[in-house]
């Protein structure tokens, strides 16, 4: 089946710092991508839709500057957070679509601490 | 628009006995409809899937779901429940026709007691 990477599954920086995590598909491609947010014992949250060749399209609520994302390539989508303080401790999780878009396949996730 | 809205945000089973977890979903088009699990700080693993086949739908680990379209419920069984089940159980939908958007409904957390 479809493998959907990230890197790194860990993180811990310190506030004001920037940190970027990556999103691979690993064996097919994706011109779309999904980030999408976790706080603790809380749901899913979708923050934006990765597009290959074009700006990214954030939710409602999601600062634009300070999650920079940037779809490179086709099996290459990444998430920059910029300026990080500590309430952007959470989640991150990405995800591909399969060939007819109706299955996600989510990456393990990227676990990020802001101190 | 489509959303999902899951009943119950904590089930409580004793181990061997039945598993039901509710999902209701409301969809502008025909859906797609997912549960996955998540133990505690991992990622997601997919359990199931409906795309527009067999309305009755088997999963890993002897779970299943049937979608039943006059209810717009999507609800999560198992027969026998163990202790590896405790965990942290999503419904999602989503749809090709939505640019392939995954809508995640709040969990339900599942406690297994011995």
């Amino acid at each position: 089946g479809a493998v959907v990477s990230q890197h790194p599954s860990w993180v811990i920086c310190k506030s004001g710092t920037s940190v970027k995590i990556e999103c691979r598909s690993l064996d097919f491609q994706a011109t779309t991508m999904f980030w999408y947010r976790q706080f603790p014992k809380q749901s899913l949250m979708l923050m934006a839709t990765s597009n290959e060749g074009s700006k990214a399209t954030y939710e409602q609520g999601v600062e634009k500057d300070k999650f920079l994302i940037n779809h490179a390539s086709l099996t290459l989508s990444t998430l920059t957070v910029t300026s990080a303080h500590p309430e952007d401790s959470s989640f991150y999780i990405c995800s591909a679509p399969g060939a007819r878009g109706e299955t996600q396949y989510f990456g393990p996730g990227t676990r990020l601490l802001v101190l | 628009a489509q959303s999902v809205t899951q009943l119950d945000s904590h089930v409580s089973v004793s181990e061997g006995t039945p598993v039901l977890l509710r999902c209701n979903y409301s969809s502008s088009y025909s859906p797609s409809l997912f549960w996955y699990v998540q133990h505690p700080n991992k990622g997601l693993q997919l359990l199931l899937k409906y795309t527009s086949a067999a309305t009755l739908v088997k999963g890993i680990n002897g779970f299943e779901a049937e979608f039943k379209k006059s209810e717009t419920s999507f609800h999560l069984t198992k027969p026998s429940a163990h202790m590896s089940d405790a965990a942290e159980y999503f419904c999602v939908v989503s749809g090709a026709t939505n640019a392939g958007k995954s809508t995640f409904g709040d969990g339900t957390t599942l406690t297994v007691k011995p």
